[in-house]
């Protein structure tokens, strides 16, 4: 059974970072083929693809955020994160992560997501 | 980057009517592989997000058959038949033949 599940701070201050933790099981990332992808979800801005990290270390941005971000991963403790400089109230947003399917481009399954506030 | 519309924002219905949700694409979504790269997700409150849909027609395991995925090219439909009370829910469309990928805006299935 695959489940994934986010952690984070809950809220922090403009111009903070951002660090986001992505827990998982039922597949490894050490798999040819897997990959786990970060999508946030605001009010204003609906569902946005962020990025997304492969078995073999690749990584691919939003260019719209490319300068802010950093996906990395800890295959022995099936874990995913991601780092957002600079945050913004803009960033405020439900965070989510979720598998890739290795062949089907879907993203398959997805966590509860966390809340991120940004506020002063 | 490619951009999806759906037009609707909300569409009402009544359980056990058929309702179709549309998502455009701004250029064709299909791959060299003969397949389109398109899915469609179901979101409900106080539950994950789900996968319905890939490949523009393909049921994930375990969706009931009420589900039809349909379209090609840059045109795309997610059919819904007989409308059951756990349908209600927000709709997406997602594209991953290019990055960055892109979602549509949603379309919330309400009761009339």
């Amino acid at each position: 059974q695959v489940t994934l599940k986010e952690s984070g701070p809950g809220i922090l201050q403009p111009s903070q970072t951002l660090s986001l933790t992505c827990s998982f099981s039922g597949f490894s990332l050490s798999t040819y083929g897997m990959c786990v992808v970060w999508i946030r979800q605001s009010s204003g801005k609906g569902l946005e693809w962020l990025a997304n990290i492969w078995w073999n270390d690749s990584q691919d941005y939003n260019p719209s955020l490319k300068n802010r971000l950093t996906i990395s991963k800890d295959t022995s403790n099936n874990q995913v994160f991601l780092r957002i400089t600079n945050m913004d109230t803009a960033d405020t947003a439900t965070y989510y992560c979720a598998r890739r399917h290795v062949y089907y481009g879907l993203f398959d399954y997805w966590g509860q997501g966390v809340m991120v506030t940004v506020s002063s | 980057q490619i951009m999806l519309t759906q037009q609707a924002e909300s569409l009402w219905i009544s359980p056990g009517e058929r309702v179709s949700i549309t998502c455009r694409a701004s250029q064709s979504l299909l791959y060299t592989d003969g397949k389109h790269y398109l899915s469609w997700y179901q979101q409900r409150p106080g539950q994950t997000t789900k996968a319905l849909i890939y490949h523009a027609s393909v049921r994930t395991d375990g969706v009931p058959t009420r589900f039809i995925g349909s379209g090609s090219g840059t045109e795309f439909t997610l059919s819904i038949e007989h409308v059951q009370p756990e349908d209600f829910a927000i709709y997406y469309c997602l594209q991953t033949l290019k990055s960055p990928y892109t979602f549509g805006a949603g379309t919330k299935l309400e009761l009339k």
